[in-house]
């Protein structure tokens, strides 16, 4: 079955430093998400994507953080000057479209830890 | 109001038991309802979705929407070892995908 998939699995910076967060989604999936998870805390929404622009996003997406889609296959989440705060699992999503019938499906996550 | 309520537990039932979660969520715009379970250090396995009010199964697993009420449900029948986890409730609408805070499940052998 067609999954998801993120790199690196865990990823140390230190604070100040850019990151960039990988994702290949799906491959006939048009519709792309970044969710972080803190540690003990809720999945949150950053940002949805589509059609190479960014579609919603959330307080918590602000001027640090930017996505794209360099190729037809990555997507990317970069995160300007990382702050302890940043520490969390990041979690790609994609899927076919956005509506009813078109659930989201996951990849298993960057642990990025801010040091 | 938070848009997703769901008790955290965590909740402990003996192997064999019929498990039974629960959200709230407060917008009557929100379309359609997933439910996920999740692994330590892994992400969110998608497990049932639905986007209608009423019943549905698959396997052990049915999915109950009360949108009157604004109240979504998870049963568990003949719950296995294997089904301990945190389940995550979601709901999309307004463009993107509203967790509630999880439930983490252990199943007692």
């Amino acid at each position: 079955e067609p999954e998801v998939t993120q790199t690196p699995s865990h990823q140390v910076t230190q604070m100040g430093q850019e990151v960039i967060l990988r994702c290949v989604p799906i491959s006939n999936h048009l519709y792309f998400y970044w969710y972080r998870q803190i540690l003990g805390q809720k999945v949150e929404f950053l940002v949805s994507f589509y059609n190479n622009e960014i579609s919603e996003k959330s307080e918590i997406f602000d001027d640090q953080f930017s996505v794209e889609r360099p190729d037809g296959s990555n997507f990317t989440l970069k995160i300007r000057s990382t702050k302890l705060e940043d520490s969390a699992m990041y979690f790609c999503a994609s899927n076919v479209q956005t509506g009813v019938g078109s659930p989201l499906h996951f990849g298993n996550g960057t642990r990025l830890t801010v040091t | 109001q938070k848009e997703v309520e769901q008790d955290p537990g965590p909740l402990s039932v003996p192997e064999g038991a019929i498990v039974s979660l629960n959200c709230t969520y407060s917008n009557s715009a929100f379309q359609y309802f997933m439910w996920y379970r999740q692994y330590s250090r892994k992400g969110p396995e998608l497990l049932m979705y639905t986007y209608s009010s009423g019943n549905k199964e698959d396997g052990r697993f049915t999915a109950q929407v009360d949108k009157s009420s604004k109240y979504i449900s998870l049963f568990i029948r003949d719950s296995q070892p294997s089904d301990s986890a945190t389940y995550l409730c979601a709901i999309f609408g307004n463009e993107k995908l509203t967790f509630g805070t999880g439930t983490r499940l252990t199943i007692i052998p």
